[in-house]
Protein backbone atom coordinates (compact mmCIF):
# COMPACT_ATOMS: atom_id res chain seq x y z
CA UNK A 1 0.00 0.00 0.00
CA UNK A 2 1.28 3.63 -0.78
CA UNK A 3 1.89 5.50 2.22
CA UNK A 4 1.39 9.04 3.22
CA UNK A 5 3.20 11.77 5.30
CA UNK A 6 1.49 13.82 7.56
CA UNK A 7 2.33 16.06 10.43
CA UNK A 8 1.51 14.69 14.31
CA UNK A 9 -0.62 17.74 15.08
CA UNK A 10 -1.61 21.31 14.08
CA UNK A 11 -3.41 24.15 15.54
CA UNK A 12 -5.40 27.13 14.20
CA UNK A 13 -7.33 29.66 15.31
CA UNK A 14 -11.13 29.12 15.27
CA UNK A 15 -12.63 30.98 11.99
CA UNK A 16 -9.07 31.19 10.76
CA UNK A 17 -8.13 28.86 7.41
CA UNK A 18 -6.09 25.63 8.01
CA UNK A 19 -3.88 23.99 5.46
CA UNK A 20 -3.30 20.75 6.03
CA UNK A 21 -0.77 18.92 4.05
CA UNK A 22 -0.04 15.53 3.10
CA UNK A 23 2.99 13.72 1.14
CA UNK A 24 2.45 10.75 -0.94
CA UNK A 25 5.87 10.57 -2.87
CA UNK A 26 4.93 6.95 -3.77
CA UNK A 27 1.60 8.17 -5.27
CA UNK A 28 0.72 5.70 -8.76
CA UNK A 29 -1.11 7.26 -11.52
CA UNK A 30 -4.60 5.46 -10.31
CA UNK A 31 -4.26 6.01 -6.66
CA UNK A 32 -7.03 8.57 -5.42
CA UNK A 33 -6.04 10.95 -2.47
CA UNK A 34 -9.09 10.25 0.50
CA UNK A 35 -9.38 12.54 3.49
CA UNK A 36 -11.18 11.31 6.22
CA UNK A 37 -11.73 12.88 9.84
CA UNK A 38 -12.58 11.28 13.42
CA UNK A 39 -14.00 13.89 16.03
CA UNK A 40 -13.41 12.70 19.60
CA UNK A 41 -15.37 9.51 20.23
CA UNK A 42 -16.53 9.29 17.33
CA UNK A 43 -15.89 6.91 13.94
CA UNK A 44 -13.81 8.41 11.22
CA UNK A 45 -16.02 10.42 9.16
CA UNK A 46 -15.25 11.60 4.76
CA UNK A 47 -14.39 14.83 4.05
CA UNK A 48 -13.01 14.87 0.42
CA UNK A 49 -11.51 12.70 -2.10
CA UNK A 50 -9.16 14.12 -5.62
CA UNK A 51 -7.31 12.11 -8.39
CA UNK A 52 -5.40 15.25 -10.15
CA UNK A 53 -7.80 18.31 -9.94
CA UNK A 54 -8.58 20.51 -6.94
CA UNK A 55 -11.82 19.49 -5.58
CA UNK A 56 -14.22 21.69 -3.63
CA UNK A 57 -17.34 20.41 -1.82
CA UNK A 58 -19.42 21.71 1.38
CA UNK A 59 -16.92 20.96 4.20
CA UNK A 60 -13.40 21.72 2.71
CA UNK A 61 -11.53 22.19 -0.59
CA UNK A 62 -8.66 19.99 -1.81
CA UNK A 63 -4.96 20.96 -3.55
CA UNK A 64 -3.41 18.47 -5.47
CA UNK A 65 0.41 19.30 -6.20
CA UNK A 66 0.72 18.72 -10.60
CA UNK A 67 2.78 15.73 -9.38
CA UNK A 68 0.58 14.31 -7.13
CA UNK A 69 3.58 13.87 -4.81
CA UNK A 70 1.74 16.09 -2.47
CA UNK A 71 -1.66 17.65 -1.24
CA UNK A 72 -3.41 20.06 1.04
CA UNK A 73 -7.09 20.05 2.63
CA UNK A 74 -8.15 23.24 3.00
CA UNK A 75 -10.68 24.65 5.83
CA UNK A 76 -11.93 27.67 4.70
CA UNK A 77 -13.13 28.64 8.35
CA UNK A 78 -11.88 26.46 10.89
CA UNK A 79 -14.59 26.41 14.23
CA UNK A 80 -14.38 24.55 17.34
CA UNK A 81 -15.95 21.34 15.80
CA UNK A 82 -13.28 21.07 13.21
CA UNK A 83 -10.93 19.75 15.91
CA UNK A 84 -10.30 16.20 15.01
CA UNK A 85 -8.00 13.51 13.28
CA UNK A 86 -7.62 13.98 9.83
CA UNK A 87 -6.20 11.42 7.63
CA UNK A 88 -4.74 11.33 3.99
CA UNK A 89 -5.43 7.89 2.29
CA UNK A 90 -4.02 6.44 -0.87
CA UNK A 91 -6.97 4.68 -2.62
CA UNK A 92 -9.32 3.19 -5.02
CA UNK A 93 -12.08 5.58 -6.55
CA UNK A 94 -14.67 4.05 -4.15
CA UNK A 95 -12.61 4.34 -0.99
CA UNK A 96 -12.54 0.78 -1.16
CA UNK A 97 -10.15 -0.98 2.10
CA UNK A 98 -8.76 2.13 3.79
CA UNK A 99 -4.91 2.03 5.26
CA UNK A 100 -5.38 4.44 8.09
CA UNK A 101 -1.89 6.06 9.30
CA UNK A 102 -1.46 7.83 12.65
CA UNK A 103 -2.97 11.21 10.79
CA UNK A 104 -2.95 14.77 11.97
CA UNK A 105 -3.94 16.25 15.16
CA UNK A 106 -5.89 19.62 14.33
CA UNK A 107 -6.61 21.78 17.37
CA UNK A 108 -9.24 24.86 17.56
CA UNK A 109 -8.72 27.79 19.55
CA UNK A 110 -11.11 29.82 20.34
CA UNK B 1 -32.06 6.53 7.63
CA UNK B 2 -29.84 6.52 11.61
CA UNK B 3 -26.69 5.72 10.56
CA UNK B 4 -24.43 2.80 11.14
CA UNK B 5 -24.86 1.68 14.10
CA UNK B 6 -23.22 -0.95 16.45
CA UNK B 7 -23.74 -2.64 19.82
CA UNK B 8 -22.85 -2.79 22.24
CA UNK B 9 -21.28 0.71 22.70
CA UNK B 10 -19.25 -1.00 25.43
CA UNK B 11 -18.09 -4.33 26.77
CA UNK B 12 -15.84 -5.43 29.23
CA UNK B 13 -14.75 -9.16 29.37
CA UNK B 14 -11.85 -11.56 31.56
CA UNK B 15 -9.46 -12.78 29.75
CA UNK B 16 -10.40 -16.17 28.41
CA UNK B 17 -13.86 -15.23 27.48
CA UNK B 18 -15.89 -14.85 24.19
CA UNK B 19 -17.37 -11.98 23.09
CA UNK B 20 -19.34 -10.88 19.71
CA UNK B 21 -20.14 -7.49 18.47
CA UNK B 22 -22.78 -6.87 15.77
CA UNK B 23 -23.06 -4.06 13.51
CA UNK B 24 -26.14 -2.57 11.67
CA UNK B 25 -25.11 -0.74 8.38
CA UNK B 26 -27.28 1.60 6.21
CA UNK B 27 -29.48 0.05 4.85
CA UNK B 28 -28.74 -0.98 0.91
CA UNK B 29 -25.32 -0.67 1.47
CA UNK B 30 -23.90 -3.91 0.11
CA UNK B 31 -20.35 -3.39 1.48
CA UNK B 32 -19.50 -3.71 5.15
CA UNK B 33 -16.32 -2.82 6.75
CA UNK B 34 -14.36 -3.98 10.10
CA UNK B 35 -11.64 -1.93 11.45
CA UNK B 36 -9.99 -2.26 14.91
CA UNK B 37 -8.27 1.06 16.45
CA UNK B 38 -6.19 1.41 19.47
CA UNK B 39 -5.08 4.71 21.37
CA UNK B 40 -3.20 6.93 19.25
CA UNK B 41 -3.23 5.06 16.07
CA UNK B 42 -5.45 5.16 12.81
CA UNK B 43 -8.19 2.30 12.17
CA UNK B 44 -6.39 -1.04 11.12
CA UNK B 45 -8.57 -3.06 8.81
CA UNK B 46 -9.78 -6.46 9.46
CA UNK B 47 -11.96 -7.40 6.62
CA UNK B 48 -14.98 -7.04 4.61
CA UNK B 49 -17.84 -8.16 3.07
CA UNK B 50 -20.15 -7.36 -0.57
CA UNK B 51 -23.45 -8.60 0.90
CA UNK B 52 -22.60 -12.07 2.53
CA UNK B 53 -19.65 -12.73 0.80
CA UNK B 54 -16.32 -12.20 2.80
CA UNK B 55 -13.92 -11.11 0.03
CA UNK B 56 -11.00 -10.46 2.03
CA UNK B 57 -9.43 -10.68 5.68
CA UNK B 58 -6.37 -8.76 7.17
CA UNK B 59 -3.65 -10.69 8.41
CA UNK B 60 -4.69 -9.40 11.70
CA UNK B 61 -7.74 -11.24 11.62
CA UNK B 62 -6.02 -14.31 14.01
CA UNK B 63 -7.65 -17.60 14.16
CA UNK B 64 -9.72 -16.31 16.99
CA UNK B 65 -11.17 -14.04 15.16
CA UNK B 66 -14.61 -14.60 13.10
CA UNK B 67 -16.81 -12.33 10.82
CA UNK B 68 -20.08 -13.13 9.55
CA UNK B 69 -22.74 -11.26 7.36
CA UNK B 70 -25.64 -14.35 7.04
CA UNK B 71 -28.32 -12.02 5.08
CA UNK B 72 -26.29 -9.78 3.67
CA UNK B 73 -27.54 -7.39 6.31
CA UNK B 74 -25.91 -6.71 9.77
CA UNK B 75 -22.79 -8.54 10.61
CA UNK B 76 -21.12 -10.10 13.53
CA UNK B 77 -17.50 -10.25 15.14
CA UNK B 78 -16.68 -12.59 17.48
CA UNK B 79 -13.78 -12.87 19.56
CA UNK B 80 -12.68 -16.34 20.87
CA UNK B 81 -10.55 -16.70 24.07
CA UNK B 82 -9.79 -13.09 24.33
CA UNK B 83 -6.55 -11.42 25.08
CA UNK B 84 -5.38 -8.30 26.90
CA UNK B 85 -4.05 -7.58 23.57
CA UNK B 86 -7.62 -7.41 21.85
CA UNK B 87 -8.40 -4.57 23.76
CA UNK B 88 -9.19 -1.39 20.94
CA UNK B 89 -12.15 -0.07 19.39
CA UNK B 90 -14.21 -1.78 16.87
CA UNK B 91 -15.01 -0.08 14.12
CA UNK B 92 -17.63 -0.96 11.04
CA UNK B 93 -18.01 0.83 7.75
CA UNK B 94 -20.38 0.37 5.36
CA UNK B 95 -20.42 1.87 1.83
CA UNK B 96 -22.85 1.63 -1.45
CA UNK B 97 -19.74 0.47 -3.86
CA UNK B 98 -19.29 1.02 -6.40
CA UNK B 99 -20.35 4.59 -5.39
CA UNK B 100 -17.56 6.06 -2.86
CA UNK B 101 -17.10 6.44 0.58
CA UNK B 102 -17.21 4.58 3.68
CA UNK B 103 -19.90 5.55 6.58
CA UNK B 104 -18.46 4.29 9.80
CA UNK B 105 -20.45 3.40 13.12
CA UNK B 106 -19.22 4.72 16.45
CA UNK B 107 -17.57 1.88 17.50
CA UNK B 108 -17.69 -0.93 20.11
CA UNK B 109 -15.18 -0.26 22.38
CA UNK B 110 -13.52 -3.56 24.43
CA UNK B 111 -11.47 -3.78 27.22
CA UNK B 112 -10.21 -7.58 28.26
CA UNK B 113 -8.95 -7.76 32.08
Amino acid sequence: DAKTTQPNSMESNEEEPVHLPCNHSTISGTDYIHWYRQLPSQGPEYVIHGLTSNVNNRMASLAIAEDRKSSTLILHRATLRDAAVYYCILGDLYGNKLVFGAGTILRVKS
Amino acid sequence: DTGVSQNPRHKITKRGQNVTFRCDPISEHNRLYWYRQTLGQGPEFLTYFQNEAQLEKSRLLSDRFSAERPKGSFSTLEIQRTEQGDSAMYLCASSPWPAGGQYFGPGTRLTVT
